[in-house]
C-alpha cells in the first residue's frame, strides 16, 4: 500500500493564486520529499524536509511537516502557468534502515488557468 | 551536465520477447533504482542498488531483473514481458540512499507489451 497519499487528487486555480496540496503518511519517517512531474516526463526534486524540521522554504515553495499528524503540505505562492504539473510526496520511512527506498504517493494534478 | 539517461524512450514489444532498458548516470552516484508508474498507483519501486554488485528488491520486483556491474549503469531486464508490464518506467539515482538529498530521475521509458 502507498505510504503517502496526496490530497486533493486534482486542483485547478487561476494564475497568481496560491496552491496548497497535502500529503498524509502512515509510519514514522526520516524525511519527506516533494517532486514535480510535467506530463509524461521524469520527476524533478523540489524540496526535502527532515523529520526534525517543521517548515522549509525554497523560492515560491513552502513545505510544512507535522509529524504528530503524519502530514505535510506544499504551498506554491503566486502560481504561474508553468507550475501546471503533477506533484508527489515521497517518504523515507524510519524503518528503512538497511532497505533504502522512497515510497511515493499517487500525486496531485495541478492546473494553473491563465 | 549532470543527468540520468534511459534508452529506449519508447518501446513496443510482444509478449515473451526479452528486452532490456538501459539506465546510465554521470554523477558517480552509489544509489540507483527503478520505478514503474501506473495511473492511480503512483510510482512503485521495482529494484534498487546501493552500489556495484549490490541489488535488492523493491515493492514490485516480479517479472524483472537488474544488474549493477558498473557504478554508472543499472539496466532493467524483462526476461519474458507480459501485458501487465505495460507502464512508464523511471530510473533514478542519488549520492547516498534516500536519506540524503536529491533523487535524480531519468526522462522515462514508455513500454507497451502486446
Amino acid at each position: 500500500s502507498q505510504q503517502g497519499e496526496e490530497d486533493p487528487q486534482a486542483l485547478s486555480i487561476q494564475e497568481g493564486e496560491n496552491a496548497t496540496m497535502n500529503c498524509s503518511y502512515k509510519t514514522s519517517i526520516n524525511n519527506l520529499q516533494w517532486y514535480r512531474q510535467n506530463s509524461g516526463r521524469g520527476l524533478v526534486h523540489l524540496i526535502l524536509i527532515r523529520s526534525n524540521e517543521r517548515e522549509k522554504h525554497s523560492g515560491r515553495l513552502r513545505v510544512t511537516l507535522d509529524t504528530s499528524k503524519k502530514s505535510s503540505s506544499l504551498l506554491i505562492t503566486a502560481s504561474r502557468a508553468a507550475d501546471t504539473a503533477s506533484y508527489f510526496c515521497a517518504t523515507d520511512p524510519l524503518s528503512n534502515f538497511g532497505n533504502e527506498k522512497l515510497t511515493f504517493g499517487t500525486g496531485t494534478s495541478l492546473t494553473i488557468i491563465p | 551536465e549532470a543527468q540520468v539517461t534511459q534508452n529506449p524512450r519508447y518501446l513496443i514489444t510482444v509478449t515473451g520477447k526479452k528486452l532490456t532498458v538501459t539506465c546510465s548516470q554521470n554523477m558517480n552516484h552509489e544509489y540507483m533504482s527503478w520505478y514503474r508508474q501506473d495511473p492511480g498507483l503512483g510510482l512503485r519501486q521495482i529494484y534498487y542498488s546501493m552500489n556495484v554488485e549490490v541489488t535488492d528488491k523493491g515493492d514490485v520486483p516480479e517479472g524483472y531483473k537488474v544488474s549493477r556491474k558498473e557504478k554508472r549503469n543499472f539496466p532493467l531486464i524483462l526476461e519474458s514481458p507480459s501485458p501487465n508490464q505495460t507502464s512508464l518506467y523511471f530510473c533514478a539515482s542519488s549520492s547516498w540512499g534516500t536519506s540524503q538529498e536529491t533523487q535524480y530521475f531519468g526522462p522515462g521509458t514508455r513500454l507497451l507489451v502486446l
